[in-house]
């Protein structure tokens, strides 16, 4: 089974507003990846984030992890129309980080 | 510098045919994965490759081959196209020598249809 759980599965804002995505977990990893995907297209890296870590920032991206809960969650600040995809989280697991387990996905709508 | 390209972008098969799926990486990648994506499903991991000459089962192995003859190439074999199988196909790759926790890198993936 998927490893990864997104929530919500869709998502709709209003341009300007911040976007939250939620993303559980099964077992124990070495460390959690976000990526996003347009429409069509492959995925992109956004961020990630090692297993030791608690918080991460890129530009208007914000990534906690809570290993405790088996968590994480991905701030999006003041998005955009061009934020809307879909955002996907990623565990990488197993001696070399090898096994990368994708979950279901958010969708993601921000309205101009 | 390419990244990671997969061929062919688009195919329509008949059910029971056989077919293969290229993805190439010229970034000196160690570790190459295939998955697919269904609707609602996100992205199932198929086979991957820790490296060259090496393969491994992901979560959704049947009905698949993989091989991974050089480094840089990656192929996934179907050899007998059922519906079910209809799906977009994505390749990656990650892991430079020497490294751990880094990115995967993805192309563009693969339209199959199988009728």
């Amino acid at each position: 089974s998927q490893q990864g759980e997104e929530d919500p599965q869709a998502l709709s804002i209003q341009e300007g507003e911040n976007a939250t995505m939620n993303c559980s977990y099964k077992t124990s990893i070495n460390n959690l990846q976000w990526y996003r995907q347009n429409s069509g297209r492959g995925l992109v890296h956004l961020i990630l984030i090692r297993s030791n870590e608690r918080e991460k920032h890129s530009g208007r991206l914000r990534v906690t992890l809570d290993t405790s809960k088996k968590s994480s969650s991905l701030l999006i600040t003041a998005s955009r129309a061009a934020d809307t995809a879909s955002y996907f989280c990623a565990t990488a697991s197993g001696a070399g980080s090898y096994q990368l387990t994708f979950g279901k996905g958010t969708k993601l709508s921000v309205i101009p | 510098n390419a990244g990671v390209t997969q061929t062919p972008k688009f195919r329509v098969l008949k059910t029971g045919q056989s077919m293969t799926l290229l993805c190439a990486q010229d970034m000196n990648h160690e570790y190459m994965y295939w998955y697919r994506q269904d609707p609602g499903m996100g992205l199932r991991l198929i086979h991957y490759s820790v490296g060259e000459g090496t393969t491994a089962k992901g979560e959704v192995p049947d009905g698949y081959n993989v091989s991974r003859l050089k480094k840089q190439n990656f192929l996934l074999g179907l050899e007998s196209a059922a519906p079910s199988q209809t799906s977009v196909y994505f390749c990656a790759s990650s892991i430079p020598r020497g490294r751990r926790n880094t990115e995967a890198f993805f192309g563009q993936g693969t339209r199959l249809t199988v009728v």
